[in-house]
């Protein structure tokens, strides 16, 4: 069964702390991994695809990096405008097209 | 170009009423998707919809039904509402294969 486990499950940050986000995975064959950003309220945002361990893509503050097992999620000097909560979500061979597993999120804080 | 859009964005349902869903995508993505929100827990598929004519069940479809109206459109009927169907709704498009997910800003349901 394919798993994907989020930490930590939030995060507390100063204006400029910069982290990173976790995303470990088990799925039989990867197809893709995505990152997407959800504020309260609203539906997921897409921020990235990443499909092949080595990968690394950018924008802004944040920057999605893959290995076999995980990815990360790193924001660099974060502002307020940050905070939010990110889900990481894996589509595996396994599952055809159709099925993309989600993680349960990471919740962001970002203090001015 | 309003990507996904869902109605109505507030629902509060008695037991054993029925209501639908409605979902509208104006990216001539082939596939479209349910899915339940709930604390704690990530995404979950409900339906999908690979195309313009066929739907098939996901992880949680009990309770629930679909119509694949036509390339647009996708509707999710609860026909006898229940308290464990008291959620947050989000539908998706995306086009065929491994790609991201575009999310409507979802529907509150509370069933009393």
């Amino acid at each position: 069964e394919d798993q994907v486990t989020q930490s930590p499950e939030a995060l507390r940050l100063q204006e400029g702390e910069s982290s990173s986000l976790n995303c470990s995975y088990t799925v039989s064959g990867l197809r893709g991994l995505f990152w997407y950003r959800q504020d309260p309220g609203k539906g997921p945002e897409f921020l990235f695809t990443l499909y092949s361990a080595g990968e690394e893509k950018e924008k802004e503050r944040l920057k999605a990096t893959l290995t076999k097992k995980e990815s990360f999620l790193h924001i660099t000097a974060p502002k307020p405008e940050d905070s939010a909560t990110y889900l990481c979500a894996v589509q595996a061979q396994s599952g055809g097209y159709q099925k993309v597993t989600f993680g349960t999120g990471t919740k962001l804080q970002v203090i001015p | 170009n309003a990507g996904v859009t869902q109605t109505p964005k507030f629902q509060v349902l008695k037991t054993g009423q029925s209501m639908t869903l409605q979902c509208a995508q104006d990216m001539n993505h082939n596939s479209m998707y349910w899915y339940r929100q709930d604390p704690g827990m990530g995404l979950r598929l409900i339906y999908y919809s690979a195309s313009e004519g066929t739907t098939d069940k996901g992880e949680v479809p009990n309770g629930y039904n679909v119509s694949r109206l036509n390339k647009r459109e996708f509707s999710l009927r609860l026909e006898s509402a229940a308290p464990s169907q008291t959620s947050v709704y989000f539908c998706a498009s995306r086009s065929t294969g491994p790609y991201e997910q575009y999310f409507g800003p979802g529907t509150r349901l509370t069933v009393t």
